[in-house]
């Protein structure tokens, strides 16, 4: 299996405008989990989806941020507007049925100027 | 606020000897417990998870839980310079769904 995909690896983009990050989960994989990282915060969980339902998004930061699973291969991250704050590691993760074993992503580099 | 605290580092070891990794967590509820390896510039991967007290070995690492203590650690014996990478510890109370990150431990093995 590929593991997970995310893309863009890396990102820089102008404060104020839109970002969309992307993930494409192990295949069968039926849980979801987009974390952002940084040196001063760590590995923070923003939301996490199971079969394809937003379960808890207490983790978003503000209403700039919004994530979408249309189906259960794809989903996406959105920062709209972005500033500078928003600059961090993005890992997309994901997870069979009960087990508790998350697998992440290679993450995307995102640096807001 | 739900923590998982553990000391940054950096710890470093000589190469061959024990490296032992500590973690405290806050909320009594938890159920997993994980470690997580993190190498400079990639992502974390799961290396132990420990559900019950006591200790839990696999291969050089052995995970310990004392949930009286709410203190979870990561040994690893006759370690090597390929381990020297960030260690993050982890708990969850909700079958792993929403798991709560420590800022993790720097490990560096020297040769």
């Amino acid at each position: 299996d590929a593991g997970v995909i995310q893309s863009p690896r890396h990102e820089v983009t102008e404060m104020g405008q839109e970002v969309t990050l992307r993930c494409k989960p192990i295949s069968g994989h039926n849980s979801l989990f987009w974390y952002r990282q940084t040196m001063m915060r760590g590995l923070e969980l923003l939301i996490y989806f199971n079969n394809n339902v937003p379960i808890d998004d207490s983790g978003m930061p503000e209403d700039r941020f919004s994530a979408k699973m249309p189906n259960a291969s794809f989903s996406t991250l959105k920062i709209q507007p972005s500033e500078p704050r928003d600059s961090a590691v993005y890992f997309c993760a994901s997870s069979f049925g009960t087990s508790e074993t998350q697998y992440f992503g290679p993450g995307t580099r995102l640096l807001v100027l | 606020q739900k923590e998982v605290e553990q000391n940054s580092g950096p710890l470093s070891v000589p190469e061959g000897a024990i490296a032992s990794l500590n973690c405290t967590y806050s909320d009594r509820g938890s159920q997993s417990f994980f470690w997580y390896r993190q190498y400079s510039g990639k992502s974390p991967e799961l290396i132990m998870s420990i559900y019950s007290n006591g200790d839990k070995e696999d291969g050089r690492f052995t995970a310990q839980l004392n949930k009286a203590s709410q203190y979870v650690s990561l040994l690893i014996r006759d370690s090597q310079p390929s381990d020297s990478a960030t260690y993050l510890c982890a708990s969850s109370n909700t079958g792993g769904f929403k798991t709560i990150f420590g800022a993790g431990t720097r490990l560096f093995v020297k040769a």
